[in-house]
């Protein structure tokens, strides 16, 4: 069964810092990776997809990799700034979810605070 | 705009009270699914529907129901709640489920006495 691990669980950084979120999955049979941004008490905003024949993704500050031969993807935010606190989310759908399950496999996310 | 909505945002409610969480999309999508968020364990499917008429069981189904009669709906049904089911719950949808971006609602928190 796919699992998603996510690194580091919190991170605390100055405003202006360059940083990058990781994310760790088991079974590398997926159809794509997708990073979310959840702000306390709000829904998942999708920030990221990138399809398993992709290697990287880009909006504006934000840059995400992915690997999937070694189950990893990485998200970069350039110049950081006090509204990107919130946390993020990795999730891949697999083509096996295994136990008639089908969807995304979430990562328990990192919660990003970043300091004015 | 291109929306996934839900409602009710917030219910308080009692042990075995039938209630009903409704979303609806309004981008033609075929697939929607139900997830339930909880500290340390993160999110889990409960249901998912690839299409209308047709719905299967995610990770963690039991105590839910779920419905799919046109595409645009799905309902999510608890028959009799217990406290175990006070969560946050998101709906999301996508175009086809596989290789598509997922959009989420904007979650219901259920609080079960």
């Amino acid at each position: 069964k796919q699992e998603v691990t996510q690194i580091p669980a919190a991170l605390s950084v100055p405003e202006g810092e360059n940083l990058v979120l990781n994310c760790s999955f088991t079974d590398s049979a997926i159809y794509n990776l997708q990073w979310f941004r959840q702000d306390p008490g709000k829904g998942l905003t999708s920030l990221l997809l990138i399809q398993s024949s992709q290697r990287e993704q880009t909006s504006g500050r934000l840059n995400a990799s992915l690997d999937k031969s070694s189950g990893r993807s990485t998200l970069y935010i350039a110049a950081s700034q006090p509204g990107d606190s919130a946390t993020y989310l990795c999730a891949v759908d697999s083509q096996y979810s295994g136990g008639g399950a089908d969807g995304l496999t979430f990562g328990k996310g990192t919660h990003l605070i970043i300091q004015p | 705009e291109a929306q996934v909505t839900q409602n009710p945002r917030y219910l308080i409610t009692v042990t075995g009270k039938k209630l009903t969480v409704t979303c609806s999309q309004n981008m033609n999508h075929e697939y929607m699914s139900w997830y339930r968020q909880d500290p340390g364990l993160g999110l889990r499917q409960i249901y998912y529907s690839m299409n209308v008429e047709v719905t299967d069981k995610g990770d963690v189904p039991e105590g839910y129901k779920v419905s799919r009669k046109e595409k645009r709906n799905f309902p999510l049904i608890l028959e009799s709640p217990s406290p175990n089911q006070t969560s946050l719950y998101f709906c999301a949808s996508s175009l086809e489920g596989y290789y598509n971006e997922q959009f989420f609602g904007p979650g219901t928190r259920l609080t079960v006495l």
